[in-house]
């Protein structure tokens, strides 16, 4: 089992620029979700899914958006990038939304936006 | 805002020494609690959680106490180790959404 995985590691955009942070998983977990983290502010769920075709907003969705069309797969667009986008990027998944099933997190996206 | 302070920011602590992380939060509708160890370049992994019906879990060097009336809990790492290195994240489960609100996070150092 790979797990989570994330690709890219690391990524430099210009302000405006778009692009797609991908997330994968092969344990079968019907939950999946983004949070980005940022110094002195822990992590801040983004957006996330309990299956596929079904997404919701978390805390902080502005300027991006996700689609879920496979179980495997939770794909995370920044649609037009801003500097205050720059942070790392953390996909996660679980058997279940419930936290008490275990959230297993990829390794991340270092994001700089200039 | 944050709806769980985490405190202190950082520490260092002699290798066998005791690693103390405290974390509040104001909602009692919280009602899962759980502990996530960050090592460098890596994603958050789920270490320790407790329910508030429990005022205390320990698993090896790690224990977890909860005080319910003052809203706290805290992480107590015992026999701190220079492989404990590593930022901890406490945080709680919002009752009905799930959804976990995080602590700003501790980063431990351990000396050998």
């Amino acid at each position: 089992n790979a797990g989570v995985t994330q690709t890219p590691k690391f990524q430099v955009l210009k302000t405006g620029q778009s692009m797609t942070l991908q997330c994968a998983q092969d344990m079968n977990h019907e939950y999946m979700s983004w949070y980005r983290q940022d110094p002195g502010m822990g992590l801040r769920l983004i957006h996330y899914s309990v299956g596929a075709g079904i997404t919701d907003q978390g805390e902080v969705p502005n300027g991006y958006n996700v689609s879920r069309s496979t179980t495997e797969d939770f794909p995370l667009r920044l649609l037009s990038a801003a500097p205050s986008q720059t942070s790392v990027y953390f996909c996660a998944s679980s058997y279940s939304i419930r936290p008490t099933y275990e959230q297993y997190f990829g390794p991340g996206t270092r994001l700089t936006v200039t | 805002q944050q709806q769980v302070k985490q405190s202190p920011q950082s520490l260092i602590v002699q290798k066998g020494g005791i690693s103390i992380i405290n974390c509040a939060y104001e909602n009692t509708a919280f009602d899962y609690f759980p502990w996530y160890q960050q090592f460098p370049g890596k994603g958050p992994a789920l270490l320790i959680a407790i329910r508030p019906d429990v005022s205390e879990k320990k698993e090896g060097r790690f224990t977890i106490s909860f005080n319910k009336s003052a809203k706290q809990f805290s992480l107590h790492i015992m026999d701190s180790q220079p492989g404990d290195s590593a930022t901890y994240f406490c945080a709680a489960e919002h009752p009905n959404d799930y959804k976990l609100s995080f602590g700003a996070g501790t980063t431990v150092t351990v000396r050998a």
